[in-house]
């Protein structure tokens, strides 16, 4: 059975840390996977890595595919409160995709 | 470019009522996708369509029917709603089958009591 992993569960920072949030996978077939970002409403795309694109950054979140560690991490460097969120990661797989039950992260001022 | 919209935003039902969610896309995408999402589990897929005159089954399409009525409309319907399905329901779309991103709707609040 197909599954994605994400850890931790539950992340408390205080504004200016880095934090670094998981995700590992087994799925049967993979073809991508993606980051999210859900606040209060629908989730938002981040970022998308293949096998050819196995980092990407944008500003100060940037994350990196492990494909012989089945896994992927998802970076904030210098955290703000409007980081908080729910952190979802993604693993496409025959024509669908694969969810985490996310990482809830939350910045303290 | 309005994106993908759902209808309603929020509703109440009472046990055996049926409904249908609505969602709408305009980015002529091919194939789209119903969700659902309750807390501390992430998003588990209804149905989807891969493409316009076809509809598949997800990991949880117990109570729940489709219809792809066009390339931009993907109806989920519920026939006799149960307290289980309330939750927060999310379509979404995208260009292909795979290696492209998911857009997502605004999501509809349903609760059944």
């Amino acid at each position: 059975e197909d599954k994605v992993v994400q850890s931790p569960l539950s992340l408390v920072v205080h504004e200016g840390d880095t934090v670094t949030l998981n995700c590992s996978y087994e799925v049967t077939n993979f073809r991508s996977l993606l980051w999210y970002k859900q606040e209060k409403k629908a989730p938002t795309f981040l970022f998308m890595l293949t096998s050819s694109g196995i980092e990407k950054k944008s500003g100060r979140l940037s994350s990196i595919l492990d494909k012989k560690e089945l896994s992927s991490i998802l970076n904030i460097t210098a955290t703000q409160t409007g980081d908080s969120a729910i952190y979802l990661c993604a693993v496409d797989s025959n024509y669908q995709l694969i969810w985490g039950a996310g990482t809830k992260l939350i910045i303290k001022p | 470019n309005a994106g993908v919209t759902q209808t309603p935003k929020f509703q109440v039902l009472k046990t055996g009522q049926s409904m249908t969610l609505q969602c709408a896309q305009d980015m002529n995408h091919n194939s789209m996708y119903w969700y659902r999402q309750d807390p501390g589990m992430g998003l588990r897929l209804i149905y989807y369509s891969a493409s316009e005159g076809t509809t598949d089954k997800g990991e949880v399409p117990n109570g729940y029917n489709v219809s792809r009525l066009n390339k931009r409309e993907f109806s989920l319907r519920l026939e006799s709603a149960a307290p289980s399905q309330t939750s927060v329901y999310f379509c979404a779309s995208r260009w292909g089958t795979e290696t492209y991103e998911q857009y997502f709707g605004p999501g509809t609040r349903l609760t059944v009591t």
